[in-house]
């Protein structure tokens, strides 16, 4: 089955303790991107990469790291989270940039 | 820069009435445009898109319109169900801004029986 994973689903934490939320998706797609959700906010995009070993920055990437090894994999990296990162996170994959997006489930991020 | 202003929610109508959400936006080019649902506790899916001028999207009963002149793209329906309820995102994507996504603050709607 076509699927983005997110995992965890939830994850409650502490300033300052870095997390990494994986992210993984099974049809070959190029572009993949991580977004927030957050109330009267919308989704903001946080970074996105076109391919392997490229990536680049959305509207809201202060405070997190990306990184692309491979093709299916997206991790996102709080290393210091800090209470205004608590969010729902998205992550989503596309075969271009301007096409049809699949997402994940979400990450429901509580940041203590 | 690029960006979606989508109505404000949240929207709340009867079972079989009419819906329009309205969508405009500003973009460098020109933009795909799409509509998304999220349903409760899921990830966003794709209802509909338009790459072009003129071009209507249209699925579940669902249609959009691409309008250019008034850099619109309003969600219609003619007849909500129940089973619409959900939060509703306008979104564009432009190859002259790195083909990043841009998102609306999304619309809530509620159908009651």
């Amino acid at each position: 089955e076509a699927q983005v994973t997110q995992n965890p689903r939830y994850l409650i934490t502490v300033t300052g303790k870095k997390l990494t939320v994986t992210c993984s998706q099974n049809m070959n797609h190029e572009y993949m991107s991580w977004y927030r959700q957050d109330p009267g906010l919308g989704l903001r995009q946080i970074y996105y990469s076109m391919n392997v070993e490229v990536t680049d920055k959305g509207d809201v990437p202060e405070g997190y790291k990306v990184s692309r090894k491979e093709k299916r994999n997206f991790p996102l990296i709080l290393e210091s989270p800090s209470p205004n990162q608590t969010s729902l996170y998205f992550c989503a994959s596309g075969v271009r940039g301007r096409e049809k997006l699949f997402f994940g489930s979400g990450t429901q991020l509580s940041v203590l | 820069g690029d960006s979606v202003t989508q109505m404000e929610g949240p929207v709340t109508l009867s079972e079989e009435a009419f819906l329009t959400i309205n969508c405009t936006y500003t973009a460098t080019g020109y933009p795909s445009l799409f509509w998304y649902v999220q349903y409760p506790g899921e990830g966003l899916q794709l209802l509909l898109k338009a790459t072009k001028a003129d071009d209507k999207g249209s699925n579940k009963g669902f249609e959009a319109t691409y309008r250019k002149e008034t850099t619109s793209f309003h969600l219609e329906k003619g007849s909500v169900q129940v089973s619409d309820s959900a939060v509703y995102f306008c979104a564009l994507s432009a190859q002259a801004t790195g083909n990043q996504f841009y998102f609306g603050t999304g619309t809530s709607l509620t159908v009651i029986p």
